[in-house]
């Protein structure tokens, strides 16, 4: 049983589209981050969040803590947003969703 | 941003040899750092939490006289793979939570390779 789900789990788009990445968790947590690793293994930590909404460029991160459920948006998508986009949660230790692989084709 | 500063990047090792990782926190103080261990393909693998001055904690399953963490400094942890085997290949990765609100940065990652 997986305590962080993540959909979908690959994602092709094309170049500008509005772009939907889905995380469920089923614990109690204090934060809920959203991770971009590119292809090299570098990874960023994109939001941290524990209720609300966030915004950075393009980025948008929502949270529902009734629901236990957070999406990130990427708007007006760029060859350059292909990456893969992990969510992971703090509930004590941490726990990571199995990440979404994005690919924006020019 | 905070930046945690990972080395090496690559190394490549012969069976039984130990390896050490390091990382160093640049501009702040890891009171805290996290150890990771990702497979190809897969997500990251939280091996355990070393916090300066104490011992570190090991995720269930993982083996801790192999992968020894220290953690002695509030700048530097280190993740040392001993007698490394061919399965002890993989990628690893630290990060650390700074700021306020405990934002995590991580190290750019070091890609093992036990021949």
């Amino acid at each position: 049983k997986n305590e962080v789900e993540q959909s979908p789990q690959n994602l092709t788009a094309q170049e500008g589209e509005f772009i939907t990445i889905n995380c469920s968790y089923s614990v109690g947590i204090s934060a809920l981050h959203w991770l971009q690793q590119h292809p090299g293994g570098g990874i960023v930590s994109l939001f941290m969040l524990s209720s609300g909404k966030k915004k950075h460029g393009r980025l948008i991160a929502t949270i529902n803590i009734q629901e236990k459920h957070s999406s990130l948006h990427i708007t007006a998508s760029h060859p350059r947003d292909s990456a893969v986009y992990i969510c992971a949660v703090r509930a004590g230790q941490f726990y990571f969703g199995t990440g979404t692989s994005l690919t924006v084709i020019p | 941003g905070a930046v945690v500063s990972q080395h090496p990047s690559r190394v490549i090792c012969k069976s039984g040899t130990s390896v050490k990782i390091e990382c160093r926190s640049l501009d702040f103080q890891a009171t805290t750092m996290f150890w990771y261990r990702q497979f190809p393909k897969k997500s990251l693998m939280l091996m355990a939490t070393s916090n300066e001055g104490s011992k570190a904690t090991y995720e269930q399953g993982v083996e801790k006289d192999k992968f020894l963490i220290n953690h002695a400094s509030l700048t530097l942890s280190t993740l040392t793979v001993t007698s490394a085997h061919p399965e002890d290949s993989s990628f690893y990765i630290c990060s650390a939570p700074a700021g306020v609100d405990g934002e995590l940065f991580f190290g750019e990652g070091s890609r093992l390779t036990v021949l």
